[in-house]
């Protein structure tokens, strides 16, 4: 069956490390999403991307990169990692098409110390 | 921020009673989706109602939109313990984006 991942599942690390999230879909879907959840916030989109080599900012994106290499994966790396980046990370994929519906990871909680 | 709000933030009722969550955003849409997500796991998909739409039904669920107050509201019939989740709307626009809300806890008591 197809899905999407993540890894890894929890990660701790320091202020200032560069950190790299995985997300990697069997869907074969052009579109991919990453969020972060906060109490009180909901979900916020940081990157997005409509297909390979296309990557967009969403409306936290300060602080976070992506690249988009082939349809399957979108790593999404914080750069120098800060304690306001504590947060559970979701990566989400959807078709292009008619229908948007997202299908979303199991989330990585990341703690940045 | 664009982000909608969801009404009420938390919800309690017993089993076998109805739930209702409402949801307004704040920019035209091309389309309202609602998904569960819980308790430590990603959201999951439950219904889409496009914007020409008023009412859409799946199962015990029912949806509703009213465009002009930017508003939805999901209805939960007969509700089980399993429903006990968190609820969220999300708006789309015609770029395959999603703006979410905040969401709603429904707690439903055995």
């Amino acid at each position: 069956d197809a899905e999407i991942t993540q890894s890894p599942r929890h990660k701790i690390t320091e202020t200032g490390r560069q950190v790299t999230l995985a997300c990697h879909q069997t869907w074969n879907h052009n579109n991919m999403f990453w969020y972060r959840q906060d109490l009180g916030h909901g979900l916020r989109l940081i990157h997005y991307s409509y297909g390979v080599q296309d990557t967009n900012k969403g409306e936290v994106s300060d602080g976070y990169s992506v690249s988009r290499s082939n349809t399957e994966d979108l790593p999404l790396t914080l750069e120098s990692a800060a304690s306001s980046q504590t947060s559970v990370y979701f990566c989400a994929s959807s078709e292009s098409g008619q229908v948007d519906e997202q299908f979303f990871g199991p989330g990585t909680r990341l703690t940045v110390l | 921020s664009q982000q909608g709000e969801e009404d009420p933030q938390a919800l309690s009722i017993q089993e076998g009673e109805n739930a209702t969550m409402n949801c307004s955003y704040k920019t035209s849409i091309n389309n309202l989706q609602w998904y569960r997500q819980n308790s430590g796991r990603g959201l999951v998909h439950l219904i889409l109602i496009r914007s020409n739409e008023r009412e859409k039904h799946s199962g015990r669920l029912r949806v509703t939109l009213d465009t002009s107050k930017k508003s939805s509201s999901l209805l939960i019939t007969a509700s089980r313990a399993a429903d006990t989740a968190s609820y969220f709307c999300a708006s789309g626009g015609s770029n395959y984006k999603l703006t979410f809300g905040k969401g709603t806890l429904l707690t439903v008591n055995p």
